[in-house]
């Protein structure tokens, strides 16, 4: 079967920094992707990673470990405007490139 | 502009009664997917398509339709709404090759099933 866990809800202050975690086992791995998805609109795309390693872009960063089945998104310098919804999905080898879905983490930035 | 459009991004109907939810984009993908969203549950697939006339179901599809006529646009159909239909919908798209992961979402239709 396939199954990606993620935390449903965490808690962080403006200016600090958060790490959203992403296990995944999966039947095949081809790449795994991180969205943003504020309340209420749609998904939008973050990072991309299919090889081991951090991933840096900004504020944000991803890192993937494939052999543990493992990845975070770290958010830094974080903002009020970083309260979102955070989904990881894994896109699977040989599958007519379907994406798997975590249920996301909920972002509460406090002030 | 690159976007996905969607149509209607509101809807409220009554059980059995047939609608259809337009999809459609501009940037040329070949691959084009529905989702349903509900709280706790995450994004969930009802249908894909690779490319024209090329359809195919993902995790949920029962209950519903789709067609791939043309290379922008994706219809969702549902033939007879039930309540557990309730949900948001979005319609995204993408290249067909390794840039796959990386979708464009429309808006979103919320559907009201009473």
């Amino acid at each position: 079967g396939q199954n990606i866990d993620q935390p449903t809800e965490m808690t962080a202050t403006e200016g600090a920094i958060v790490q959203i975690n992403c296990t995944y086992q999966t039947s095949g791995f081809n790449g795994l992707f991180w969205y943003q998805q504020h309340a209420g609109e749609a998904p939008t795309f973050l990072s991309y990673n299919v090889l081991d390693g951090l991933e840096e872009k900004g504020r944000f960063s991803s890192f993937l470990s494939r052999s543990k089945g493992y990845s975070y998104l770290l958010l830094k310098e974080l903002q009020m405007k970083d309260s979102a919804s955070y989904l990881c999905a894994v896109i699977l080898r040989d599958s007519n490139y379907q994406l798997i879905w975590g249920a996301g983490t909920k972002l509460i930035i406090k002030p | 502009e690159a976007q996905v459009t969607q149509n209607p991004r509101y809807l409220i109907t009554v059980t059995g009664k047939k609608l259809t939810v337009t999809c459609s984009q501009n940037m040329n993908h070949e691959y084009m997917s529905w989702y349903r969203q509900d709280p706790g549950l995450g994004l969930r697939q009802i249908y894909y398509s690779m490319n024209v006339e090329v359809t195919d179901k993902g995790d949920v599809p029962e209950g519903y339709k789709v067609s791939r006529k043309e290379k922008r646009n994706f219809p969702l159909i549902l033939e007879s709404p039930s309540p557990n239909q309730t949900s948001l919908y979005f319609c995204a798209s993408s290249y067909r090759d390794s840039r796959a992961g990386e979708q464009y979402f429309g808006p979103g239709t919320r559907l009201t099933v009473t």
